[in-house]
């Protein structure tokens, strides 16, 4: 089972500024089948990046995903204040799939 | 409109059963592999189970293998989780999530591109 480690756990930031959330896997996730969801309170996931990079349709291009291996991160150019909610990595090359604890974003 | 509806979930005993059951609309359900995911109380996500888009191939969570069973209906558009033995830290939110990859594609499974509301399982006494 491959474990995710997020970090920061909250990350405290403006409107406007940019957020960088990191993922680190404990072994190599295979052809990058790494994803990103957004988790807003009393709501289901939503996925925004899958294969590490690519944009989910709808996604607005502040939101981008980077990374290969073992280590990955999801960045928010300019935060909106929608963007402020919990952020999940997820592995899905292997069974179990497994996600990360989550980085809470919270408005400063 | 993409449509995953979650129902079962109620309060339960310690060591019973239930049924979980996800309705699905506005897609090809047969054609896709589908999954339960649960979040605990102020907890994370966590996999549980996934079913390929023809029902032959099934994969649960080391926590719940051999207490939980996945299983579908493509004539229903219907997904289901029967589970059993059931724990106190089977409390959860339970999502279901429809795959993102078609079956013309040939792998099992991808990322999960959609997912219902969810539905409320407690496990106490």
């Amino acid at each position: 089972e491959i474990v995710l480690t997020q970090s920061p756990g909250t990350l405290s930031l403006s409107p406007g500024e940019r957020a960088t959330l990191s993922c680190r896997a404990s072994q190599s996730v295979s052809s990058n089948y790494l994803a990103w969801y957004q988790q807003k309170p009393g709501q289901a996931p939503r996925v925004l990046i899958y294969g590490a990079s690519s944009r989910a349709t709808g996604i607005p291009d502040r939101f981008s995903g980077s990374g290969s291996g073992t280590d990955f991160t999801l960045t928010i150019s300019r935060l909106e204040p929608e963007d402020f909610a919990v952020y999940y990595c997820q592995e899905y090359g292997s069974s179990p799939q497994t996600f990360g604890q989550g980085t809470k974003v919270e408005i400063k | 409109e993409v449509q995953l509806v979650e129902s079962g979930g109620v309060v339960v005993q310690p060591g019973g059963s239930l049924r979980l059951s996800c309705a699905a609309s506005g897609f090809t359900f047969g054609d896709y592999t589908m999954h339960w995911v649960r979040q605990g109380p102020g907890k994370g996500l966590e996999w549980v189970s996934l079913i390929s888009w023809d029902g032959t191939s099934t994969y649960h969570a080391d926590s719940v293998k051999g207490r939980f069973t996945i299983s579908r209906d493509n004539n229903k558009n219907s997904l289901y989780l029967q589970m059993s033995s059931l724990r106190a830290e089977d409390t959860a939110l339970y999502y279901c999530a429809k795959d993102s990859l078609n079956r013309r594609f040939g792998e099992l499974w991808d990322y999960m591109d959609v997912w219902g509301k969810g539905t409320t399982v407690t496990v106490s006494s």
